[in-house]
């Protein structure tokens, strides 16, 4: 089955940049989109079709796609930006569609 | 603004059936070319896609749920529905519905419901 590839944490300090990862085989291919998740709410759409970003996302995410790797960076991250980030995408038939483990950003 | 609601029971006995709600406001449930989904989450765990239903009743299942998942959909009341047979602890989680928008080579979850979690005890 197909599968996404997160780092489980990334650390930063307020204001340092950090760079989530996300590895597919199927990524050169498809889109990848991101969502942040803080404890006890729902996923939110932070990036989608790879480096798109929803009008209501502030301007410090930004997201990028190269080969089998997705990344998505925050620029200047934020204490409030602490949460749970998942990739998703779908396989090459788009009929797997799967998440990434998630990875538990820190920021303090 | 889209808005989708969860509702249904906390609490499932093992071995039965989980049935789930999902109210769509804000927008009729069929305008646009959207499908919706069901996606869980165990308590500290990550997300997993059950499935969706399109607004004409075609669905598309995960493979590891396939054979107990069925979903339905009640355009007349904006709301789609989700039943999970035969359920054990191991389906013990959030669950959430999500409307399923086409990104130009593959569809994503662009609007989610608060979630609504759901036990399976004795």
């Amino acid at each position: 089955s197909y599968e996404l590839t997160q780092p489980p944490s990334v650390s930063v300090s307020p204001g340092q940049t950090a760079r989530i990862t996300c590895s597919g085989d199927a990524l050169p291919k498809k889109y990848a989109y991101w969502y942040q998740q803080k404890s006890g709410q729902a996923p939110v759409l932070v990036i989608y079709g790879d480096n798109k970003r929803p009008s209501e996302i502030p301007e410090r995410f930004s997201g990028s796609s190269s080969g089998t790797m997705a990344t998505l960076t925050i620029s200047g991250a934020q204490v409030e930006d602490e949460a749970d980030y998942y990739c998703y995408s779908t396989d090459s038939s788009g009929n797997q569609r799967v998440f990434g483990g998630g990875t538990k950003l820190t920021v303090l | 603004q889209v808005q989708l609601q969860e509702s249904g029971p906390g609490l499932v006995k093992p071995s039965q059936t989980l049935s789930l709600t999902c109210t769509v406001s804000g927008g009729a449930i069929n305008s646009g070319s959207h499908y919706w989904s069901w996606v869980r989450q165990p308590a500290g765990k990550g997300l997993e896609w059950i499935g969706r239903i399109s607004t004409s009743g075609n669905t598309n299942y995960n493979p590891s749920l396939k054979s107990r998942v069925t979903m339905s959909m009640d355009t007349s009341n904006n709301q789609f529905s989700l039943k999970l047979t035969s359920v054990t602890a191991a389906d013990t989680a959030v669950y959430y519905c999500a409307r399923d928008t086409y990104g130009g080579n593959s569809y994503y979850f662009d609007y989610w419901g608060q979630g609504a979690l759901v036990t399976v005890s004795s």
